[in-house]
């Protein structure tokens, strides 16, 4: 079982249009990161969460973590071809802070 | 600053050859490095956390005399794939942690193809 399961897998949208991603897990953690990954390229990160029920924005981005902090939810407000890529929630575990990634969702963007 | 090389950026090699991937930390020191593995369409998985000075640690289920990583100085960890057969073509992804920090550093990653 994963740690962290992403919903959904897979998401193609019209240029303008909203959308959620959720993460998911039955764990507590510390903090919370978000990443988006284009094809070729290494992970970028995009923000990190801490405090339970935390709300953060990045541009047309708003990232939640939720209250018990098991989850967290990435939204995009009028999403651009630009947004397109795979997007990635990550949480650190272990004494060596490991950072173990979610399952991914792969957002497709289309003009 | 936090910039994070990897090289090469591509390679294709035959079944039984060994390849050698470098890290490296440019504008910064890290005490420890990770080395990621990403299948096609698929998320990263941790195969080894490398520490300056000292032996990696792997994951469960990865080979360590497979994939072998030494990191040598603060700046670079390198990770060669011996005797690579095809099924470890992969898109292969390190990151570097900030000695003292908490954030990792991503690397353009380096796809492998074995024939």
């Amino acid at each position: 079982t994963q740690l962290l399961e992403q919903s959904p897998q897979f998401l193609s949208i019209q240029e303008g249009e909203n959308l959620t991603v959720y993460c998911n897990s039955s764990s507590v953690f510390s903090s919370l990161q978000w990443y988006r990954q284009e094809p070729g390229e290494g992970p970028v990160l995009l923000v990190t969460v801490v405090t339970g029920g935390e709300v953060k924005k990045l541009k047309r981005l708003t990232f939640q973590f939720g209250d018990a902090r098991k989850d967290s939810s990435l939204h995009i407000t009028a999403a651009q071809p630009g947004d397109t890529g795979l997007y990635l929630c990550a949480v650190t575990t272990g004494t060596a802070s490991k950072l173990t990634f979610g399952t991914g969702t792969r957002l497709q963007v289309m003009l | 600053g936090a910039v994070v090389s990897q090289h090469p950026s591509w390679v294709i090699c035959k079944s039984g050859t060994s390849v050698k991937i470098e890290c490296r930390s440019l504008d910064f020191q890290a005490t420890t490095m990770f080395w990621y593995r990403q299948f096609p369409k698929q998320s990263l998985m941790l195969m080894a956390t490398s520490n300056e000075g000292s032996k990696a640690t792997y994951e469960q289920g990865v080979e360590k005399d497979k994939f072998l990583i030494n990191h040598a100085s603060l700046t670079l960890s390198t990770l060669t794939v011996t005797s690579a057969h095809p099924e470890d073509s992969s898109f292969y992804i390190c990151s570097a942690r900030r000695t003292g920090a908490y954030e990792q550093y991503f690397g353009p990653g380096t796809r492998l193809t074995v024939t």
